[in-house]
């Protein structure tokens, strides 16, 4: 069991916004650890999706943010698209990587 | 474009160990200053981190598989290679490699992971 908690599913109607949590402690995230987000598609590799808390690499559209506060950060997916049905990770630190218990995005 | 690819067998029986190879193409991996990095998957569950290695060798390893787990390196092959000693079930999983596409600089330096190979099952099973 990760010590970062996300919820085990979210759901949207296309075009909504979406939020995931990720919550951990003073061992991790509140210790002052960024949080990076990942997104796997079903039988592939995750995609980095935001890292730094809420920096984007190229080529991810700008739907996708990120933040992060105290012991816990946040990822948003806005104007939900169905490409967007996945699984999504967080990943932070507590005494090595860790990633977070995982999301799964359904589309309506 | 850098590429990874694992290789290795894909059934392995319990008590024995699990070897798994990843061969860097597009890239050198002495040219990089990243830690090369395994991460595991269990069906249907959730990312897990291994361990990582630098090209000359230094590794770190997750606490809860550190007396289980070996990460080397062999530069002139480009491929560095993972060792789980003692598997069982629980060792089933998608294995991939990894490379940071960069760091955070907290308390401690985190990766984040850019490149990944395609991943490649390894069941423990008689």
């Amino acid at each position: 069991q990760s010590v970062l908690t996300q919820p085990p599913s979210v759901s949207g109607a296309p075009g909504q916004r979406v939020t995931i949590s990720c919550t951990g402690s003073s061992s991790n995230i509140g210790a002052g650890y960024d949080v990076h987000w990942y997104q796997q598609l079903p039988g592939t590799a995750p995609k980095l999706l935001i890292y730094g808390n809420s920096n984007r690499p190229s080529g991810v559209p700008d739907r996708f943010s990120g933040s992060k506060s105290g012991t816990s950060a946040s990822l948003a997916i806005t104007g939900l698209q169905a490409e967007d049905e996945a699984d999504y990770y967080c990943q932070s630190y507590d005494s090595s990587p860790v990633f977070g218990t995982g999301t799964k995005v359904t589309v309506l | 474009q850098l590429q990874l690819q694992e290789s290795g067998p894909g059934l392995v029986k319990p008590s024995e160990t699990l070897s798994l190879t990843c061969t860097v193409s597009g890239g050198s991996i002495s040219s990089s200053s990243y830690y090369w990095g395994w991460i595991r998957q269990p069906p249907g569950k959730g990312l897990e981190w291994i361990g990582s290695i630098y090209y000359s060798g230094s590794t770190y390893y997750n606490p809860s598989l550190k007396s289980r787990v070996t990460i080397s390196v062999d530069t002139s092959k480009n491929q560095f290679s993972l060792k789980l000693s003692s598997v069982t079930a629980a060792d089933t999983a998608v294995y991939y490699c990894a490379r940071p596409g960069g760091y955070s600089y907290g308390p401690t330096p985190l990766p984040y992971y850019d490149y990944w190979g395609q991943g490649t099952l390894v069941t423990v099973s008689s």
